[in-house]
């Protein structure tokens, strides 16, 4: 079965500082692999996306994440944080063969929080 | 305007009562889904339907129950079986793209007991 896991509930930052938010996945096969971002009582909205293409994906709002098999990881990244990214983000996979019917499997969540 | 349309967005349940929350999409999308999202524990899946007239439990379906039958509708039933309703509730469609299936989301009901 495959389980995504993000660590760290809550990452604080300042304005102007690297986001890391770091995502591992578990599964035999590398699955297909997401990040959302979720603002207060909204649902949640597609940052970026993985499918085996290329390992650096970039995604909106100056957000990248890296897959790297290796170590079973995704984990999303900006350069420069602006207060407006101060959201809860979410990193989903599903497996990328077999009749999964577009389940996703999401881990726990990391609210980012953002210093002036 | 298109897109998934999630009502209401607050809803108040009183002990022993079922409610129903909706959710109408016209993306014209064949897969929905339903999640329940609890602080701190990410969210998981109710129900979810491939095709009208037919569903499939997900990982915490007891307590709730849900019909399709109509491809732009999927609404969830919160039953008086389901002790702790409490949580924000979120719908999903589903479309296949090259390379993985991207799932768009409703704006939520934030279901409370009263």
């Amino acid at each position: 079965a495959q389980s995504v896991t993000q660590l760290g509930s809550h990452v604080s930052v300042s304005e102007g500082a690297l986001v890391l938010l770091r995502c591992n996945y578990s599964s035999s096969v590398p699955p297909y692999l997401f990040w959302y971002v979720q603002y207060p009582n909204q649902g949640l909205q597609l940052l970026l996306k993985y499918t085996s293409a290329a390992t650096l994906v970039k995604g909106i709002n100056g957000f990248e994440a890296e897959f790297k098999k290796s170590e079973t990881s995704f984990h999303l990244t900006k350069p420069s944080a602006h207060m407006s990214d101060a959201a809860e983000y979410f990193c989903a996979g599903t497996p990328s063969g077999g009749t999964s019917y577009g389940k996703l499997t999401f881990g726990q969540g990391t609210i980012l929080t953002v210093h002036p | 305007d298109g897109g998934i349309t999630q009502s209401p967005k607050y809803l108040f349940r009183k002990e022993g009562q079922n409610v129903t929350l909706s959710c109408e999409q016209n993306l014209n999308h064949d897969a929905m889904y339903w999640y329940r999202q609890d602080p701190g524990q990410g969210l998981r899946l109710i129900y979810y339907s491939q095709i009208v007239n037919d569903f499939q439990k997900g990982d915490i379906a007891e307590g709730y129950s849900v019909s399709r039958e109509k491809k732009e509708s999927f609404p969830l039933t919160v039953t008086s079986a389901q002790k702790n309703p409490t949580a924000f509730y979120l719908c999903a469609t589903n479309t296949p793209t090259r390379g993985g299936n991207i799932q768009y989301f409703g704006a939520g009901t934030r279901l409370s007991v009263l």
